[in-house]
């Protein structure tokens, strides 16, 4: 069966600070992989996919993420994180030719921002 | 555009009764998927639904159930309620079931089992 790790149940960073927040998956075929993100109070929306091609996907708000096969990943990066982006963050694995109703999600990750 | 709309949004139960959860997809989206997202187990797969049939179900026992409508709108049920039951349950809509259209959340149905 598929399965998504986080690596980091809360993090804490200072405005500025870099982030890297890990995502690994547990699928022996092609997938689709994703991050979701919820701000405090709103729904959980799209941050960035991977489908296929440049394995180096770049999102809305400057983030980004690199799809390293060989070591099943998906880790999310930000140069210069920002107060706003205090939010809880999602990795999902789709199985290639899934349905996108079906994902499979990590715990999430807290990404919580001093000022 | 309308977002994604469940309704209500809080529910307080008691052991035993059953309940019904809402969905409107966004207009034009066909596919609706259910989750239940606790803090230990995070978000979990319920079910799918597209043209009004289930096309996908989650390792949830029978007591949850839901059904699609000819306009999309989606209801999920659940029997019999127990206390584990207590979650947030959120809808999502997608155009179609491919990965190409990205899944779009509601607010999500705080259930409280008491």
């Amino acid at each position: 069966a598929q399965s998504v790790s986080q690596h980091n149940h809360h993090v804490i960073l200072s405005e500025a600070a870099s982030l890297e927040l890990g995502c690994n998956y547990s699928y022996g075929g092609t997938v689709n992989l994703f991050w979701y993100v919820q701000y405090p109070g709103q729904h959980l929306q799209l941050l960035l996919k991977y489908f296929s091609g440049d394995p180096l996907v770049k999102g809305i708000k400057g983030f980004e993420a690199e799809f390293i096969k060989s070591k099943f990943s998906f880790n999310l990066r930000k140069p210069s994180v920002q107060w706003s982006d205090t939010a809880e963050y999602f990795c999902a694995v789709m199985s290639y030719g899934g349905s996108q109703g079906n994902l499979i999600f990590g715990k999430g990750t807290k990404l919580s921002v001093k000022p | 555009k309308a977002g994604v709309t469940q309704t209500p949004r809080y529910l307080i139960k008691t052991r035993g009764q059953q309940v019904t959860l809402s969905c409107s997809p966004i207009s034009g989206h066909r596919s609706v998927s259910w989750y239940q997202q606790t803090p230990g187990q995070g978000l979990q797969f319920l079910f799918e639904y597209f043209s009004e049939t289930q096309r996908n179900k989650g390792n949830f026992p029978g007591r949850f159930s839901g059904r699609q409508f000819s306009n999309s709108r989606s209801e999920m049920n659940v029997s019999t309620l127990e206390l584990g039951d207590s979650a947030l349950y959120l809808c999502a809509s997608s155009l179609d079931r491919g990965g190409g259209s990205p899944l779009h959340f509601g607010n999500g149905t705080r259930l409280t089992v008491t």
